[in-house]
């Protein structure tokens, strides 16, 4: 059984450039969450989806922006990169609340 | 705001018990208690969560004080694979983030 799939696991992108960072949660869960984790920090929260809308946001900028598909699948979009956006972004899956989530091994990006 | 304190660091013996305390005093009642782990160069994993009855699975244990205010993680018998960063989380019933803060660095001793 697969969990959660991100794709792709690396990627470097220029100042002001667009980044589409794309995930496929474990097989039986419909809740997506989305964190960006800096080296040495823990998981800050970006959002998450549920039922294919934003069921709730953390504290970040309009810049980051997400969407969930009827397959459960999400994406996260960055607009207009900042190098300070550079960072491993993780995607988690669940089946409900108060379940655990199931964390990918995320997509390191890099903003040169 | 993770609103969990946790120790910086913790070391251990292999096969020997890790106890990892976290102190949650703000906790609100219907607040769970979460325990994930991240190994280098991976994801979080889960490893426990609990309300307010003392939790077993097969990965570890989670012993939560009679007030709330307090929770450990009991690792039963440490191996080299347990070496992680251990977050304590707080997590209301309608809060559906997960708030991580600095976390326990684990170090086991071979």
């Amino acid at each position: 059984d697969a969990g959660v799939t991100q794709s792709p696991t690396h990627l470097i992108k220029t100042r002001g450039q667009q980044v589409t960072l794309r995930c496929s949660p474990k097989s039986g869960h419909d809740t997506v969450s989305w964190y960006q984790q800096a080296l040495g920090q823990g998981p800050q929260f970006i959002f998450q989806y549920y039922e294919e809308e934003e069921r709730q946001r953390g504290n970040f900028p309009d810049r980051f922006s997400g969407h969930q598909f009827p397959n459960y699948s999400s994406e996260l979009n960055v607009n207009a990169l900042l190098l300070g956006d550079s960072a491993l972004y993780l995607c988690a899956s669940s089946p409900g609340v108060n379940y655990g989530y199931t964390f990918g091994s995320g997509t390191r990006l890099t903003v040169v | 705001d993770a609103k969990t304190t946790q120790p910086n660091s913790m070391e251990s013996n292999e096969e020997e018990p890790v106890h990892l305390p976290c102190n949650h005093s703000t906790i609100s009642g219907t607040d769970y208690i979460h325990w994930y782990r991240q190994l280098p160069s991976q994801g979080p994993e889960y490893v426990i969560h609990g309300l307010t009855s003392n939790v077993n699975n097969r990965m570890a244990s989670l012993a939560i004080a009679e007030d709330r205010k307090s929770s450990t993680l009991i690792l039963h018998r440490a191996t080299l694979r347990d070496a992680a960063v251990y977050y304590c989380i707080r997590g209301g019933s309608n809060d559906y983030k997960l708030s991580f803060g600095a976390g326990t660095t684990v170090t086991v001793r071979a």
